[in-house]
């Protein structure tokens, strides 16, 4: 089983500034099964970018994924208010999915 | 608009089977492009994928689970249904029923979640 590993735990910003996530796995991940997800209190988590890459329909371009191998990052370009969530990262192998702990980006 | 929506109850006894039910709404659960998914969250595991299941009843099953889990689909209802034997407090979670899209291999659509404890 691919372990993912997110960093950092949390992340404090200040709204208008540039989040960057970072997603290591523990052994290679095809970049096409490598998808990230935005989740907000009481809410189920949402597709932000698919394919380490693609933004999913509906979000905004101030979302963007990059990576490969093991190493996989997603940014914000500029936060905004409703930006401030936990992001997932998750992954598919071998007809396996796991996900990464999560990194809360939070107002400073 | 597609939309999952999670049933069951909220309190299981340890050693008894969780069972829990989605009801798919606004499309048909009988497309070849998607497959149907439990997904369940704590704040001590995170996010942990239970097993997915189409249409066809063709299924996979997370490893550190399978012994435990059956999952099942009702083409007439357009429901998926999740069973979990023997739980213990560490199946105590949220539970989401999720749609998996092969074209694009995500989970891209969620339902609101149903909130499982396990206690006598």
């Amino acid at each position: 089983e691919i372990v993912l590993t997110q960093s950092p735990g949390t992340l404090s910003l200040s709204p208008g500034e540039r989040a960057t996530l970072s997603c290591r796995a523990s052994q290679s991940v095809s970049s096409s099964y490598l998808n990230w997800y935005q989740q907000k209190p009481g809410q189920a988590p949402r597709l932000l970018i698919y394919a380490a890459s693609r933004r999913a329909t509906g979000i905004p371009d101030r979302f963007s994924g990059s990576g490969s191998g093991t190493d996989f990052t997603l940014t914000i370009s500029r936060l905004e208010p409703e930006d401030f969530a936990v992001y997932y990262c998750q992954q598919y192998t071998n007809f396996i999915f796991t996900f990464g702990p999560g990194t809360k980006v939070d107002i400073k | 608009q597609l939309q999952l929506l999670e049933s069951g109850p909220g309190l299981v006894k340890p050693s008894e089977t969780l069972s829990l039910t989605c009801t798919v709404s606004g499309g048909s659960i009988s497309s070849s492009y998607f497959y149907w998914g439990w997904i369940r969250q704590t704040p001590g595991t995170g996010l942990e994928w239970i097993g997915s299941i189409n249409y066809s009843g063709a299924i996979y099953y997370n490893p550190s689970l399978q012994s435990r889990v059956a999952m099942s689909v009702d083409t007439s209802k357009n429901q998926f249904s999740l069973k979990l034997d023997s739980v213990t407090a560490a199946d105590t979670a949220m539970y989401y029923c999720a749609k998996y899209n092969w074209n694009d291999d995500t989970f891209d659509m969620w339902g609101q979640g149903t909130m499982v404890t396990v206690s006598s």
